[in-house]
């Protein structure tokens, strides 16, 4: 398998321009997890998915951004109008969320710029 | 509000020797801890779990120990070797380790050094 797949790998862009992140879980893995890691705060998660349904989008920081599972296989985080602040690295992660244990899988991460 | 703590930002260990990374937490709630590993530019990768039934558990060269009483655990490495220097993350869930998202801790980057 290929692993969790993330595109762009690096985005630059001006302060109020749109950014799409995408991701591409591992076949089978039915919960999708989007993490934002930056000096500040560490690793911290935005929102996840369940079966394509978004379960927990508490970590969310504004409204300027969303996420969508169209289908197991895709997801995108878009950010609109983007500011410096968000810039970061946006990790994507897979599991096949069945327990007691279980583990997530992640991606190589989106590093995002923002001028 | 750190519900993971990791205290030591950066640790320098001689190889062979051994490596303990630390990690405290205030969630009582939680219930399955997980260290993960990374290297530059590339996501973590999963390295070791533990749930919070046991104290502690092991996989060749790595060992997780959990003290619940004094909500802690740790990550022994032993023998450290040179391609274990990297950021290591304390994750936690509350969710007796099914499909919720993790806390991480800040990471702890360990040098090995020759």
């Amino acid at each position: 398998d290929a692993g969790v797949i993330q595109s762009p790998r690096h985005e630059v862009t001006e302060m109020g321009q749109e950014v799409t992140l995408r991701c591409k879980p591992i076949s089978g893995h039915n919960s999708l997890f989007w993490y934002r890691q930056t000096m500040m705060r560490g690793l911290e998660l935005l929102i996840y998915f369940n079966n394509n349904v978004p379960i927990d989008d508490s970590g969310m920081p504004e409204d300027r951004f969303s996420a969508k599972m169209p289908n197991a296989s895709f997801s995108t985080l878009k950010i609109q109008p983007s500011e410096p602040r968000d810039s970061a690295v946006y990790f994507c992660a897979s599991s096949h969320g069945q327990g007691p244990t279980y583990e997530q899988y992640f991606g190589p991460g989106t590093r995002l710029t923002v001028t | 509000d750190q519900q993971v703590k990791q205290n030591s930002p950066s640790l320098s260990v001689q190889e062979g020797r051994i490596s303990i990374l630390n990690c405290d937490y205030t969630n009582s709630m939680f219930d399955y801890f997980l260290w993960y590993k990374k290297y530059p530019a590339e996501g973590p990768t999963f390295l070791i779990s533990i749930s919070s039934i046991k104290d502690k558990n092991e996989d060749g060269r790595f060992t997780v120990f959990l003290n619940k009483s004094a909500k802690h655990l740790s990550l022994h490495i032993v023998p450290s070797q040179p391609g274990d220097s990297a950021v290591y993350f304390c994750a936690a869930s509350d969710s007796g380790g099914g499909a919720d998202g993790l806390t991480f801790g800040k990471g702890t980057h360990l040098i090995i050094q020759p």
